[in-house]
């Protein structure tokens, strides 16, 4: 069965950096797109990045950009998120989503989140 | 202040029809297709709708999508209370080169 897990939150202070982990398992990771997204307490969905499946294209959103780099290894089924320079707005819950290639099917998949705490 | 418009909630008695508007401009939804994604109180989200109009297996044909120019609409027939969620849109932006989502509509049945 197709599953997402996530890894890496936790509490961090300000300025700290972070690496976010997804495993897939269940489907052929190297036909998918991967993106990651994030949810603040109590607000919506909000897109961060998304990497293509071969790696050879990544776009973030534009309050990204600088601070976040998405990254994938295809031979460990994992797609990675690392954020930078934390602040206290980055305090989320981040969800990895597939995306099938060549189609416009994404999101049929999500992992289950990890959160982060930006505090000191 | 999200890129495509939703409004922030809607509601509905039980067994009745819902429908949750989507706007965006001519970068996003006007050239792109949209997707829906029900998100249940504590859950990750899910996916309803893909290229606008169709459903991925597993989804009740009571959830459809249409889009119209620069808009596009979820709807739901015969409601049940295990509806009760936020729905959001998202599309491609070719102007921003990224995926935009709605601010999420809370449904109540």
């Amino acid at each position: 069965q197709v599953q997402l897990v996530e890894s890496g939150g936790g509490v961090v202070q300000p300025g700290m950096s972070l690496r976010l982990s997804c495993v897939a398992s269940g489907f052929t990771f190297t036909n998918y797109g991967m993106h990651w997204v994030r949810q603040a307490p109590g607000k919506g969905l909000e897109w961060v990045a998304v990497i293509w499946y071969d790696g050879s294209q990544e776009f973030y959103a534009d309050s990204m950009k600088g601070r976040f780099t998405i990254s994938r290894d295809n031979s460990a089924n994992t797609v990675y998120l690392q954020i930078n320079t934390l602040r206290a707005e980055d305090t989320a819950v981040y969800y990895c989503a597939r995306d099938l290639y060549g189609t416009n099917i994404w999101g049929d998949y999500w992992g289950q989140g990890t959160l982060v705490t930006v505090s000191s | 202040q999200s890129v495509l418009t939703q409004p922030p909630s809607v509601s509905a008695a039980p067994g009745q029809k819902v429908t949750i508007s989507c706007s965006g401009s001519s970068s996003n939804i006007g050239g792109h297709y949209v997707s829906w994604y029900q998100q249940l109180p504590g859950a990750s989200p899910k996916l309803l709708i893909y290229d606008s109009n169709q459903r991925p297996s597993g989804i009740p044909d009571r959830f459809f999508g249409s889009k119209s120019g620069t808009s596009a609409t979820l709807g739901i027939t015969g409601l049940q209370t295990g509806d009760e969620a936020d729905y959001y849109c998202a599309t491609w932006d070719g102007s921003l080169s990224a995926v935009v989502f709605g601010g999420g509509t809370k449904l109540t049945v």
